[in-house]
């Protein structure tokens, strides 16, 4: 059971509009919300995290917007740059037994950002 | 400063062999997480230990383990390999346990192919 989903594989778009990607989850435990881009042979990096109390956050081209009713929320880069390429995670935190938390990612969307 | 440095980063193992794997994290780190990347179901969550002790354990069989030492230093080890175990196993380091702002680190991750 897929708890965080990304629906789409992979997205193209042409460098310097705006990329938009998706995420929806369903566990409404969810209480923190990451973002992590990834290059191929590296481990993922973190990019932006926004918490469940808020509804925006931004950090220079990165923004990450929370719809906490839709359990939806999405990653928007402006202006996208062809270094942008790469596979993005969204992962969600959920407290667990023992006062511990744990990561659960979606299985990854592909930009490619064309020159 | 160094970031988490996993060994080995490819190896190959034969069905029924077991295999150690070896995460140093960053320096100061005290909590060392593990996931498993496979294309057909992502990252998914392995354990998290902190200060030598596992906080938490995901959905995998018994044949999964690991442990940390008391330089925070952790290894993961895998018995009677199966095929579907091929996987890229990630590890990620962090200040301390949890997620919430927390800013967790990931290591380049070793190939492990089952043959």
């Amino acid at each position: 059971d897929q708890q965080v989903k990304q629906n789409s594989p992979s997205l193209s778009v042409q460098e310097g509009r705006i990329s938009i990607l998706n995420c929806d989850y369903t566990n409404s435990m969810f209480d923190y919300f990451l973002w992590y881009k990834k290059y191929p042979a590296e481990g993922p990096t973190f990019l932006i995290s926004i918490s469940s109390i808020k509804d925006k956050n931004e950090d220079g081209r990165f923004t990450v917007f929370l719809n906490k009713s839709a359990k939806h929320l999405s990653l928007h880069i402006v202006p996208s740059q062809p270094g942008d390429s790469a596979v993005y995670f969204c992962a969600a935190s959920a407290p667990v037994q023992g006062g511990s938390e744990k990561l659960v990612f979606g299985k990854g969307t592909k930009l490619t950002v064309n020159p | 400063k160094a970031g988490v440095t996993q060994t080995p980063r490819y190896l190959i193992k034969t069905r029924g062999q077991q295999v150690t794997l070896s995460c140093s994290p960053i320096s100061g780190h005290r909590s060392v997480s593990w996931y498993q990347q496979t294309p057909g179901q992502g990252l998914q969550f392995l354990f998290e230990y902190f200060s030598e002790t596992q906080r938490n354990k995901g959905n995998f069989p018994g044949r999964f383990s690991g442990r940390q030492f008391s330089n925070s230093r952790s290894e993961m080890n895998v018995s009677t390999l199966e095929l579907g175990d091929s996987a890229l196993y990630l590890c990620a380091s962090s200040l301390n346990p949890g997620i919430s702002g927390n800013t967790i680190y990931f290591g380049e991750g070793s190939w492990l192919t089952v043959v």
